[in-house]
């Protein structure tokens, strides 16, 4: 049972690049959610899906797109890559209770 | 989501129990709490849910006052392994899920 998977796990960008940090949940899970945490610091909510179909904005969504793809897929975008972004990004899956399951995390670098 | 508040860090040694206080002054009526766990390098993990009174599980006990406006998390008998960052979130048990948001956390180092 794979749970929550993310990738790639590590990932070194350029200033200015784009990508997509991909999330899939095979738990047939309604809510998922993207959050970074920076070195030290707490997990703050960047985006979540509440159901396939909606997204909402999380605590610090600029810089950021997601979509929802399907009920399994959520991913993340990074349209144009700044070293503010660099950080641990985990996706996680939930029923739509306060128990939530998470990925192992994509270590993301910008220079 | 009602805002909490936890201590930064503790300290204790292998053997003890650690009790972990979160307080949540403007608790409603329909919210529930709920504690994760962060071990380094790793995404959270839930550990417990509570509405009232004290739950317990295989890997914590949750205690949650009359007013509930505080509960403390309590490990028994720590061990290295539990050196960890713990979170308190407050909120719905559903309908609030859609939502999750993280604090800063206490950050629980178990030393030999």
């Amino acid at each position: 049972n794979a749970g929550v998977t993310q990738t790639p796990k590590f990932q070194v960008l350029k200033t200015g690049q784009s990508m997509t940090l991909q999330c899939a949940q095979d738990m047939n899970h309604n809510s998922m959610y993207w959050y970074r945490q920076d070195p030290g610091m707490g997990l703050r909510l960047i985006y979540y899906s509440a159901s396939e179909g909606t997204t909402d904005k999380g605590e610090v969504p600029n810089g950021y797109n997601v979509s929802r793809l399907n009920k399994r897929e959520f991913s993340l975008r990074l349209e144009s890559a700044a070293p503010s972004q660099t950080s641990v990004y985990f996706c996680a899956s939930s029923i739509g209770t306060a128990e939530a399951f998470f990925g192992q995390g994509t270590r993301l670098t910008v220079v | 989501l009602a805002k909490t508040t936890q201590p930064i860090s503790m300290d204790s040694y292998e053997g003890q129990e650690v009790n972990i206080t979160c307080s949540h002054n403007n608790i409603a009526t329909n919210d529930y709490i709920t504690w994760y766990q962060q071990f380094p390098s790793q995404g959270p993990r839930f550990i417990i849910q509570g509405y009232k009174t004290k739950v317990t599980n295989e890997v914590a006990s949750l205690f949650i006052p009359a007013d509930r406006k505080s509960s403390t998390l309590s490990l028994p008998r720590v061990s290295l392994s539990d050196t960890a960052v713990y979170y308190c979130l407050v909120g719905e048990p559903r309908g609030y899920g859609n939502k999750l948001v993280f604090g800063a956390g206490t950050i629980l180092r178990v030393k030999s």
